[in-house]
């Protein structure tokens, strides 16, 4: 199985800042990676796919990148609402396709 | 819009049987792949098992594989997840998604329903 390991596993920003969270995959999974946020109660929401592909709908302030075994996710200029828990999937090798651990962002 | 409600959870003895259903709507239902993916209280998302658009291939993660059970009736546009044998371990928010094309991601998720093995 592919682990996929997110760091860090929480993080305090201002509204305003720019936040980096990287994950890492035990194996090469091309592309094949997405991003999800959730929010308390909620269900997640995909905000990426395919490393840099922004889902409909997402706005432009989230940006993906990487490859291979290395991704990151950038926030630039939080929001209020960009608080919550962001997990990183790959879907390169299945069964089973496999999350991160989560990374919890936080209001400073 | 598309929509996916889950339904069937609820507060279940260790070892037995507990069926979960997912009704879809707003999108062509048999042309995508549908996943289950749940949540442990206060942790992460594991995914669990995943159906083709016509049902003919199914996918398991190792820790159900053998007591769960994935379906899909695509003339009702429904998703299932026979679950047998339960374990405590399986106490979780189980959420039905929508795979984005082939199994790979997910666009959309329902709201979930919770499941509690517990004596």
């Amino acid at each position: 199985d592919i682990q996929m390991t997110q760091s860090p596993s929480s993080v305090s920003a201002s509204v305003g800042d720019t936040v980096t969270i990287t994950c890492r995959a035990s194996q090469d999974v091309s592309n094949w990676l997405a991003w999800y946020q959730q929010k308390p109660g909620k269900a997640p929401q995909l905000l990426i796919y395919g490393v840099s592909r922004l889902q409909s709908g997402v706005p432009s302030r989230f940006a993906g990148s990487g490859s291979g075994t290395h991704f990151t996710l950038t926030i630039t200029g939080l929001q209020p609402e960009d608080f919550a828990t962001y997990y990183c999937q790959q879907a390169n090798s299945f069964p089973p396709i496999t999350f991160g651990q989560g990374t919890r962002l936080e209001i400073k | 819009e598309v929509q996916l409600l889950e339904s069937g959870g609820g507060l279940i003895q260790p070892g037995k049987s507990l069926r979960l259903s997912c009704a879809a709507s707003g999108f062509t239902f048999g042309n995508y792949a549908m996943s289950w993916v749940r949540q442990a209280p206060g942790k992460g998302l594991e995914w669990v098992s995943a159906i083709s658009g016509r049902g003919g291939s199914t996918y398991y993660a190792d820790s159900v594989k053998g007591r769960f059970t994935i379906s899909r009736d695509n003339s009702k546009n429904m998703l299932f997840l026979q679950m047998n044998s339960l374990r405590a371990e399986d106490t979780a928010t189980y959420f039905c998604a929508k795979d984005i094309d082939s199994i790979s991601y997910y666009d959309y998720w329902g709201h979930g329903t919770p499941v509690t093995v517990s004596s």
